[in-house]
């Protein structure tokens, strides 16, 4: 089990609302990616953050956004929710944006429902 | 642009005995990172194995091996000794493009992996 908790678990949200996805990284990793896991596929990449900035961004629309905290927490927040925003969110954290071989932890996700 | 292709939706195997799980890649860049990962129902992505590009031997973990062959692009994962535990979605993954500072991991479609008793 990785030390990269992710809240709430399960959500269950109406077309057109706004919702919140909360992350808390591994202690010392000061990099955080964020990943869409449609049913049946596989992690499709949101964005970064590296201390508190964003560090690139995936296919993904504005009303997908994120922050990063000073201790290196982060949300991701997505307005105007649409059915296909169903998913299982990643957050992912690790020590190092640079280096190519670095290990990214994942939590356990977050499946969200909209209605 | 970078791509990793999951020909095997699903697979079988008998506990105790090897699977190999396949998996091609597709890129530009000389320098690349190859990862597998496990993914239990319970939603986590375990991290499994790493390949690097320039590495000249196949990478190896307990009873996880990548067999690496770069000309044919494919990074296959070998799994020896299956036991029932090793039933969940496997995933192969590329880090890249190194001119993206976000080192993104970039994931194939999965194979779902059954171990029969």
């Amino acid at each position: 089990e990785t030390g990269v908790t992710q809240s709430p678990t399960h959500l269950i949200k109406t077309r057109g609302q706004q919702v919140t996805l909360r992350c808390s990284s591994q202690s010392g990793h000061n990099t955080v990616s964020w990943y869409q896991q449609a049913l049946g596929q596989g992690p499709q990449f949101i964005f970064q953050y590296y201390r508190e900035e964003e560090n690139g961004r995936g296919n993904f629309p504005p009303r997908f956004s994120g922050l990063q905290f000073p201790n290196y927490s982060s949300e991701l927040n997505v307005n105007a929710l649409e059915l296909d925003d169903s998913a299982l969110y990643l957050c992912a954290s690790s020590t190092s944006r640079t280096d190519m071989n670095t290990e990214a932890f994942f939590g356990q996700g977050t499946r969200l429902t909209v209605v | 642009a970078q791509k990793i292709t999951q020909t095997q939706p699903g697979m079988f195997v008998q506990e105790k005995e090897a699977v190999t799980l396949d998996c091609t890649y597709d890129t530009s860049d000389p320098s690349y990172g190859l990862f597998w990962y496990k993914q239990p129902s319970s939603g986590e992505m375990i991290f499994l194995i790493y390949q690097g590009s320039y590495d000249q031997q196949n990478a190896t973990e307990g009873r996880y091996s990548l067999n690496f062959q770069k000309a044919r692009k494919s990074a296959n994962l070998v799994i020896s000794a299956s036991q029932l535990g090793d039933s969940a979605m496997y995933f192969c993954a590329m880090r890249g493009p190194r001119e993206d500072s976000s080192y993104k991991l970039i994931f194939g479609s999965g194979t779902r992996l059954l171990v029969r008793p």
